[in-house]
């Protein structure tokens, strides 16, 4: 079983709009992150925010928050008042477990694309 | 700021040839990781180090391929005999470890990349 899923292949939205990025996961730990990326053509991978899993909130980093929903396995990434520049790949990512295992496992991505 | 750096950024070169990538981390970070994405997938796990213990490979890291860490600073990997199912972008990232194992939260900060084409 996959353990990110991102399901949208690709996501349009109009500038100064919010949009929602889907992910869900799987894992059996107790313990983990989920992180999201954002990867413009360039492709640097860019960190623009975590949930752990005992967080009680949602994440929040400027226009980037965190639909945690931890019984339904999903990590939600919503983007407020999109521009131009926020056109993009976005990675979902999970961290299990503390300790030695370190590792990253990433979703496929969605892309988005902001229309003017 | 100094970011997680890598060279070079563009390798073309001939199947069976070596190739050989650097990183240099955040100063900082004393874990490294490496990371292979193809084209349209997210970043699939190579290996990563703790200082210059290597403590982890992903069975995707064939024989041919090897990376070190000498002195807990910078690291390299290399493909020998490269093949053209290589051909990818090959990422790193660094990240500080939190506590005495580590814990979930360890934000790995990326590289800009290094796309290689095996022609």
């Amino acid at each position: 079983a996959q353990k990110i899923t991102q399901t949208q292949p690709g996501m349009f939205v109009q500038e100064k709009e919010a949009v929602t990025l889907d992910c869900t996961y799987d894992t059996s730990d107790q313990s983990y992150g989920l992180f999201w990326y954002k990867q413009p053509s360039s492709g640097e991978m860019i960190f623009l925010i975590y949930q752990g899993s005992y967080d009680e909130q949602n994440a929040t980093e400027g226009r980037y928050s965190l639909n945690f929903q931890k019984a339904r396995k999903s990590a939600n990434l919503v983007i407020s008042a999109s521009q131009l520049g926020d056109s993009a790949m976005y990675f979902c990512a999970m961290r299990e477990g503390p300790g030695a295992n370190s590792k990253l496992t990433f979703g496929k991505g969605i892309t988005l694309s902001v229309r003017p | 700021d100094t970011g997680v750096s890598q060279d070079p950024r563009h390798k073309i070169t001939k199947r069976g040839q070596n190739v050989t990538f650097r990183c240099d981390p955040i100063s900082e970070h004393n874990r490294l990781y490496w990371y292979r994405q193809t084209l349209g997938q997210g970043p699939e796990f190579l290996t990563y180090f703790q200082n210059e213990a290597q403590l982890e490979k992903s069975r995707l890291l064939s024989d041919r391929f090897s990376a070190e860490r000498p002195k807990g600073s910078f690291s390299t990997l290399e493909i020998q005999r490269t093949e053209q199912g290589d051909s990818a972008m090959y990422l790193c990232a660094s990240s500080r470890r939190i506590g005495v194992r580590g814990g979930p939260q360890e934000t790995q900060y990326f590289g800009p990349g290094t796309r290689l084409l095996v022609l």
